[in-house]
């Protein structure tokens, strides 16, 4: 039972460009969350997805940060015209029930905005 | 507002010796605390975890305590081991809502042998 997969593992944009961060919950969960670790910094959560619904986005900044998870595929994290302050590790958490005590971590995509 | 503190940023302890991880909470809602492990480039790797209606969790060498009173919880690693060097953190969450967990910053452990 392969693990919960994300990608890319480093991605590199420009100021103003756009980032695209995938992840694929392990088989059989339909719950995924996202969540943010600065440098020095604990995970910070952004968002909890339900397959195509946005169950709690309270941590997305307002503007330029989206996240969907369609019936079909994997979740993505969508970051418009970043900035360098977006430089981060954007970890992606799966569960199948949704319970907090249940959530199973990917190896993280680490984004560095030049 | 940091709900949940960890106040050591790192430790660094004895092989063989026992390692004592220290973790403080505000929120008196929540109901479950998870210790996570991560190694550089890694996502966290679940370790253990206790129910806030219990005070203790043991699982091997990991054993975790609860004060709720205090609001403390605390990890315990007997005996540590060289492999055990990593960061590890302190997570919380509350029933309802999205049970998103709370993260501490984090204590970097490096155990010398």
């Amino acid at each position: 039972n392969a693990g919960v997969m994300q990608n890319p593992r480093h991605l590199v944009r420009r100021r103003g460009q756009e980032a695209r961060l995938r992840c694929s919950p392990m088989k059989g969960h339909s719950h995924v969350y996202w969540y943010r670790q600065l440098p020095e910094e604990g995970l910070k959560f952004m968002v909890y997805l339900q397959k195509e619904n946005i169950i709690d986005e309270s941590g997305m900044p307002k503007e330029r940060f989206s996240a969907e998870f369609p019936k079909e595929g994997p979740s993505i994290l969508r970051i418009q015209q970043v900035v360098r302050g977006d430089s981060a590790a954007y970890f992606c958490a799966s569960s199948p029930t949704g319970k907090g005590y249940e959530q199973y971590f990917g190896p993280g995509t680490r984004l560095t905005v030049t | 507002d940091q709900q949940v503190k960890q106040n050591s940023p790192s430790l660094s302890v004895q092989e063989g010796r026992i390692s004592i991880l220290n973790c403080d909470y505000t929120n008196s809602m929540f109901d479950y605390f998870l210790w996570y492990k991560k190694y550089p480039a890694e996502g966290p790797t679940f370790l253990i975890s206790i129910s806030s209606i219990k005070d203790k969790n043991e699982d091997g060498r990991f054993t975790v305590f609860l004060n709720k009173s205090a609001k403390h919880l605390s990890l315990h690693i007997v005996p540590s081991q060289p492999g055990d060097s990593a960061v590890y953190f302190c997570a919380a969450s509350y029933q309802g809502g999205s049970e998103k967990l709370v993260f501490g910053k984090g204590t970097k452990l490096t155990v010398n042998p």
